[in-house]
């Protein structure tokens, strides 16, 4: 069963920050926070992870609490393209070859 | 374009048939993973390998499925007597093993229908 848990939809306006949440109240100590997404008939698109620190790349940042609980995945200025389900995973056992464990993800509509 | 390529995108068969689906992972990357998706869930893993060696397998993929990848580099999916729920998006990715955490780089699936 995935370990994590995110809101089912959301919306968000065109330009506005899009913030997405994700509980993962089981996580372990070693266990890395992965986000991916999924537009229409394509394969899920990597954008980010995590351990404990915060991380920004050209995609997105990545908030991690400091219990490590819960983080939020930021688009800071959303487009109509960036309307995709996206998943939160908690990628475990990686040296046994870390296999991703989807959940429902949350479906993100962005409106113009 | 380097990324993950999969072959047949789309694959139309009649129940009972054999199918075969190929994925090209990323040249340097030794790991590869194969997942399926059905209509509005998230994908589900199958199988993976480091190398041409078949590391672990999901209890998803029954004795009609089997995979190889014979010479570390592309791999190949091949489902023997159809079933109309093999009907799916078969998704492979590949990564970089190593000690720092790889990504798994996704193609864009082969779409299987059984008639």
């Amino acid at each position: 069963d995935a370990k994590t848990t995110q809101p089912p939809s959301m919306d968000c306006a065109e330009g506005r920050a899009a913030n997405l949440p994700c509980n993962h109240s089981t996580i372990s100590g070693n266990e890395y926070v992965y986000w991916y997404r999924q537009i229409h008939s394509q394969g899920p698109q990597y954008i980010i992870h995590g351990l404990k620190n915060n991380e920004t790349n050209e995609m997105a940042s990545l908030i991690i609490t400091e219990d490590r609980k819960s983080s939020t995945l930021i688009l800071p200025h959303a487009t109509l393209r960036d309307t995709a389900v996206y998943y939160c995973i908690v990628r475990t056992n990686y040296n046994q070859g870390g296999k991703l464990i989807f959940g429902q993800g949350t479906e993100l509509s962005v409106k113009p | 374009d380097t990324g993950v390529s999969q072959d047949p995108r789309h694959k139309i068969t009649k129940r009972g048939q054999n199918v075969t689906f190929r994925c090209d992972p990323i040249s340097e990357h030794n790991r590869l993973y194969w997942y399926r998706q059905t209509l509005g869930q998230g994908p589900e893993f199958l199988t993976y390998f480091q190398n041409e060696a078949q590391l672990e397998k999901s209890r998803l993929l029954s004795d009609r499925f089997s995979a190889e990848r014979p010479k570390g580099s592309f791999s190949t999916l091949e489902i023997q007597r159809t079933e109309q729920g093999d009907s799916a998006m078969y998704l492979c990715a590949s990564s970089l093993a190593g000690q720092t955490n790889q990504p798994q780089h996704f193609g864009d699936g082969t779409r299987l229908s059984i008639l």
